[in-house]
């Protein structure tokens, strides 16, 4: 089945630090993929979608550059948080869909970051 | 109100069935999915339904969706301890590119 790798798992960084989160598609070519945040106890908040070679498209209320992502090539996107502050803490979760060539696929999610900034 | 719906919690005993409800606002929803969560864990895709479908089963899992209420539940049968997670509902449709909006996942707690 399509597989997403996502990493770090986990990551802590000092305040005022910038940290990279890779997402990979490891079996399939993802033209796009899509950056979630997780709350506890919310719902997963779609930050913004990913789209190789060209710039994302951010959410409403979602800071671009503060979270600067690049979709360099059909299996790599990155999420990185600049200037990280305790609030940035969350678990992040990127995903991306697998063509099948059949209509529209489900999104494939990899196993998240856990973001903690001290 | 969200436009997607789930309790928060559900607690069954094992080996007995649950039930995990969601409801939804777009009428025009074209997908619907219910996703998997464990501790610390991205969400793992169970299954999804079609809305020209009615009820979708696979395994352990079966979906049941009316649309006229906008309803969709997920059925897991003889539930065990491992089945002891978050549950996502969630729908899409052809407006929105077909990405999800989820509702904010229903702990399921499965005890002995």
């Amino acid at each position: 089945g399509a597989v997403v790798s996502q990493h770090p798992s986990r990551v802590i960084c000092k305040s005022g630090t910038s940290v990279k989160i890779e997402c990979r598609s490891l079996d399939f070519q993802a033209t796009t993929m899509f950056w979630y945040r997780q709350f506890p106890k919310k719902s997963l908040m779609l930050m913004a979608t990913s789209n190789e070679g060209s710039k994302a498209t951010y959410e409403q209320g979602v800071e671009k550059d503060k979270f600067l992502i690049n979709h360099a090539s059909l299996t790599l996107s990155t999420l990185t948080v600049t200037s990280a502050h305790p609030e940035d803490s969350s678990f992040y979760i990127c995903s991306a869909r697998a063509p099948t060539g059949q209509g529209v696929t489900p999104l494939h999610f990899g196993n998240g970051t856990r973001l903690t900034v001290t | 109100g969200e436009d997607v719906e789930q309790s928060l919690f559900l607690s069954v005993r094992e080996g007995d069935s649950s039930v995990i409800n969601c409801t939804y606002t777009d009428s025009s929803s074209t997908y619907l999915y219910w996703y998997k969560q464990e501790p610390g864990a991205g969400l793992q895709l169970l299954t999804y339904i079609f809305s020209n479908m009615d009820m979708k089963q696979d395994q352990r899992l079966t979906v049941l969706l009316n649309k006229k209420d906008k309803h969709l539940s997920l059925r897991i049968a003889d539930t065990q301890t491992g089945d002891s997670a978050i549950y996502f509902c969630a729908e899409s449709i052809s407006g929105g590119s077909y990405i999800p909006t989820f509702g904010r996942g229903t702990s399921l707690i499965v005890h002995p």
